[in-house]
């Protein structure tokens, strides 16, 4: 049984590029969330996507994009990026419909930007 | 609003010694879920326990275990007869409304098992 993967594992950018960083949740799982983890804190929500919608958002701006696909398999996008995007970017997944399910990370993207 | 405070930044203890990971949490919902969750050097967070706010009991999972107070709204974890390979970076999280949608977590506690 996969967990949930994430690709690339390691991305290097410069300031002003823009990235997109890929998830596929752990079989049988139809949500997905993304965290932003800066080197020493704790992961931060960035949002979650649920039937191909975003389904809820925490405080990051709209630089921050997503999107998820029938297959339930996700990506995040960054635009003009800044060097405080450095980062290791979280997927963890979910399955909606079960209450008793919690959300299963994957090994994280770790994005440095130049 | 929710917050998670881990008041200990990093711990070193000897193998075999227990150690205790602080977690003391902020909400203003009746129901919520509290998780600990391991990172090691790999990076990928593994999920250790998920609490439910309405069940104080405590927990034991092998040399694991966990210690749910509502009354100071606490929910820390003990590792007994530690190893090296506990060595992490361990994070306490809550999320509101019985729901993982959003889970907010801690700073972490830097756990170092020394051999």
């Amino acid at each position: 049984d996969a967990g949930v993967t994430q690709s690339p594992t390691h991305l290097i950018k410069t300031r002003g590029q823009q990235v997109t960083l890929r998830c596929s949740p752990k079989s049988g799982h139809d949500t997905v969330s993304w965290y932003q983890q800066a080197l020493g804190q704790g992961p931060q929500f960035i949002f979650q996507y649920y039937e191909e919608e975003e389904r809820q958002r925490g405080n990051f701006p709209d630089r921050f994009s997503g999107h998820q696909f029938p297959n339930y398999s996700s990506e995040l996008n960054v635009n003009a990026l800044l060097l405080g995007d450095s980062a290791l970017y979280l997927c963890a997944s979910s399955f909606v419909g079960h209450s008793t399910d919690t959300q299963y990370f994957g090994p994280g993207t770790r994005l440095t930007v130049l | 609003a929710q917050k998670v405070t881990q008041a200990q930044t990093e711990i070193s203890v000897v193998e075999k010694e227990d150690v205790t990971l602080d977690c003391v949490y902020e909400t203003r919902d009746t129901t919520y879920y509290l998780f600990w969750y391991k990172q090691p050097p790999s990076g990928e967070l593994v999920f250790l326990i998920r609490r439910n706010s309405f069940d104080e009991q405590n927990e034991i999972s092998g040399r694991y275990s966990w210690n749910f107070q509502k009354s100071t709204s606490s929910f820390n974890f003990t590792i007994t007869a530690s190893q090296v390979v506990d060595s992490a970076v361990y994070f306490c999280a809550l999320s509101e409304e019985n729901r993982d949608d959003k889970i907010i977590f801690g700073k972490g506690t830097r756990l170092h098992i020394l051999p």
